[in-house]
Formats: C-alpha cells, structure tokens, sequence
C-alpha cells in the first residue's frame, strides 16, 4: 500500500537552530517527491520537487534531498518566519499526489 | 498573474443541508485537481479533471458528492446531503499538464463545518 510518512509531527527550534524535517514513502511508480509549505488559512506552497536518488535543491535556509526511500528538508538557522506545516508529497502514475500529515514547525526568537 | 481561487472561504451547514464550493484555476490550467483534509489526517485527493472531463475520480467518497467542470474553466464540489464527517478543508489544485515536471498551485481551501 502506497504511504507517506512525516517526522515529528512538530518540531520547535530556537532561531539559528538548524534541524531536519524527514519524509519517508513507498510508493510504486514514483514520478516525484514535492516539498510544500502551508501557513495557516492558506493553501500549500511549493517548495521544491525531486526526482531521482540523490537530487539535492536549495532554496534560502531550505535544502531538500532525496534516497530511494526517504527525503529531507534541511533547515539551515532558521528564522522565525519560517514557522509553517512543512507538507511532503509524492506523485505517482496516475497524477495523483498522495500527502504526508505534515511536520509543524514553530521557531522561537 | 491570479492564483488559484476558492469559494467560500469557510462554510457553516446544518447535517443535511446542501453545499457548492467553487474553485476559479488559474487560467491556461487544463488540469483541475480537488482535495480534502479531515481534521488530523493528510490531505487526500477526491479527483482529478483535464478540461472539462473527469480523469480520475477514485478518492470520491461516495455518491453524495458531486463535481462538475463545464467548460473546462471553473469547477464546482456539491455536497448533497451533508453528513457530520465531511466536515474538513477542501482544497483545489491547478496544473498546467501532467508530465513530471509540472507543479500544481493550490488555492487557500474551503474550510467546511457541518453540525
């Protein structure tokens, strides 16, 4: 059975408290693993999308890699503007995309 | 360029009354996905339009929900009658294509409330 797992379910950093968010899956026919971030009241946001073992992207204080089996989202001293849900998502044949729960993220100054 | 746009933005019902949300794509976006949150749990997708015909539509709960695209422009989800358990934040996607490049934008959802 196709399954995206998120871990912690939340996470509070200190500012400048680098950490990882992680997203494991089993998924067949994968066609791309999506990083979102949701800020109350609004809809996800894309962050990035990985595609194969290996992939690295970066974005400011956000780097998100990918295995065969888990990917992470790398925080890098965040700032407590980017406290958010942080949303794992995976596609698979059919174009669907199948969510984790999330990780909430919450740093303090 | 306009985002993708939900209407309402929260919806208070009665169990058994009827509700439409809307979902406005962005425009060019052929491809229309709706998705739905219960409190708690992942967001899972209900269907999937490309233009104005039903793709995929396997995640629809059941037969009181009714989505309907004429046109291939904006989408409506009706739900008739509704049930306590459909409470949860309805999203809407709109994408471009569908090749594995293509990212969907979501809109902000429709938080919907049945007492």
């Amino acid at each position: 059975e196709d399954q995206v797992t998120q871990s912690p379910e939340a996470l509070r950093l200190q500012e400048g408290e680098s950490s990882s968010l992680n997203c494991s899956y089993t998924v067949s026919g994968l066609r791309g693993l999506f990083w979102y971030r949701q800020d109350p009241g609004k809809g996800p946001e894309f962050l990035f999308t990985l595609y194969s073992a290996g992939e690295e992207k970066e974005k400011e204080r956000l780097k998100a890699t990918l295995t065969k089996k888990e990917s992470f989202l790398h925080i890098t001293a965040p700032k407590p503007e980017d406290s958010a849900t942080y949303l794992c998502a995976v596609k698979r044949s059919g174009n669907q995309f199948y969510f984790g729960t999330g990780t909430s993220l919450t740093v303090i100054p | 360029e306009a985002g993708v746009t939900q209407f309402p933005s929260h919806s208070v019902i009665e169990k058994g009354q009827t509700v439409t949300l809307r979902c406005d794509p962005i425009s060019g976006h052929d491809n229309l996905y709706w998705y739905r949150r219960v409190m708690g749990k992942e967001i899972k997708f209900l269907l999937h339009f490309v233009k104005e015909s039903k793709q995929d539509e396997s995640g629809m709960p059941n037969n009181r929900f009714l989505a309907e695209r004429t046109g291939g422009t904006y989408s409506t989800l009706k739900v008739q009658p509704a049930e306590l358990e459909d409470s949860g934040v309805y999203f809407c996607a709109t994408a471009r294509g569908t090749g594995i490049n293509t990212e969907a934008f979501f809109g902000q959802g429709t938080r919907l409330t049945v007492v």
